[in-house]
C-alpha cells in the first residue's frame, strides 16, 4: 500500500506565474488536507477536502488559492499569480475516517511539494 | 486562542544519551495530542496519539507522557540513535470537526 504521494517534489515559479501541486492519497482514504510549512514554523492548516466536497477552507487564503479532490485522480492545490511569500513546503495528509471520527483517526503525511517563487 | 508550545527549540545529544522534549498547549476542549517525527526534507509521521484519559504511551524507545490539567506533554528518547535526528512535533486536536493545531517542533541532532 503506497503512502500519501506528492508531486511534484519541488517546484520552481516566477512571480505572476500558477502554480499546481498534487497529491494521491492513500489507498482507501477519502480525506485531504493540504498544510503549508514556512522555513522555522509549524505547519499551518490551510483546506480540508473530501471526494469533490471542500469540507473546511477556513486557514486558505482568500484570493489566489483554490483546492479541489475530483471524483477520480489527484487532489490539487492550486496558486495563481505567485508572490515569493508563497515559497513554502505545502504538505499534503490523507486520512480514512475523517475529522468528526475523533480519536480514531489518523493524519498521514506525504512528503510535500517545495515551492520557491524567483 | 489555540496553540502549541514547544521546547526546547533546537537540542544536540550524544548517541546513546536520553532526552525530554517538552510541549504545552492551550488547546480546548482537548481531544488528543500527538507526537510526530519530521525528517529533514520529509513529511511528518505519527509516534504517539494519547486522549485525555491516557497519561503514558510507549513506541519503542519513545515514551509519551500527557498531563491533562496542566496542558502539558513530554517526549522521551532513550539510547538516541543517529537516526533520531529529526524535528519532532507536537500536535493537538480539539473535539469536533477542527484543524489539527501544530507546535514549531523541537529540532533534535544526535550527534556521534
Amino acid at each position: 500500500n503506497a503512502g500519501v504521494m506528492q508531486n511534484p517534489r519541488h517546484l520552481v515559479r516566477r512571480r505572476g506565474q500558477e502554480a499546481r501541486l498534487r497529491c494521491s492519497p492513500m489507498k482507501g482514504h477519502s480525506h485531504v488536507y493540504w498544510y503549508r510549512q514556512l522555513p522555522e514554523e509549524g505547519l499551518k492548516f490551510m483546506v480540508y477536502l473530501q471526494k469533490e466536497n471542500i469540507i473546511d477552507e477556513s486557514g486558505m487564503p482568500k484570493e489566489r488559492f483554490s483546492a479541489e479532490f475530483p471524483k477520480e485522480g489527484p487532489s490539487i492545490l492550486r496558486i495563481q499569480q505567485v508572490v515569493r511569500g508563497d515559497s513554502a513546503a505545502y504538505f499534503c495528509a490523507s486520512s480514512p475516517l475523517g475529522r468528526t471520527s475523533g480519536d480514531t483517526d489518523t493524519q498521514y503525511f506525504g512528503p510535500g511539494t517545495r515551492l520557491t517563487v524567483l | 486562542k489555540n496553540q502549541v508550545e514547544q521546547s526546547p527549540q533546537s537540542l544536540i545529544i550524544l548517541e546513546g544519551k536520553n532526552c525530554t522534549l517538552q510541549c504545552n498547549y492551550t488547546v480546548s476542549p482537548f481531544s488528543n495530542l500527538r507526537w510526530y517525527k519530521q525528517d529533514t526534507g520529509r513529511g511528518p509521521v505519527s509516534l504517539t496519539i494519547m486522549t485525555f484519559s491516557e497519561n503514558t504511551k510507549s513506541n519503542g524507545r519513545y515514551t509519551a507522557t500527557l498531563d491533562a490539567d496542566t496542558k502539558q506533554s513530554s517526549l522521551h528518547i532513550t539510547a538516541s540513535q543517529l537516526s533520531d535526528s529529526a524535528s519532532y512535533i507536537c500536535v493537538v486536536s480539539a473535539e469536533g470537526n477542527t484543524p489539527l493545531v501544530f507546535g514549531k517542533g523541537t529540532r533534535l541532532s544526535v550527534i556521534a
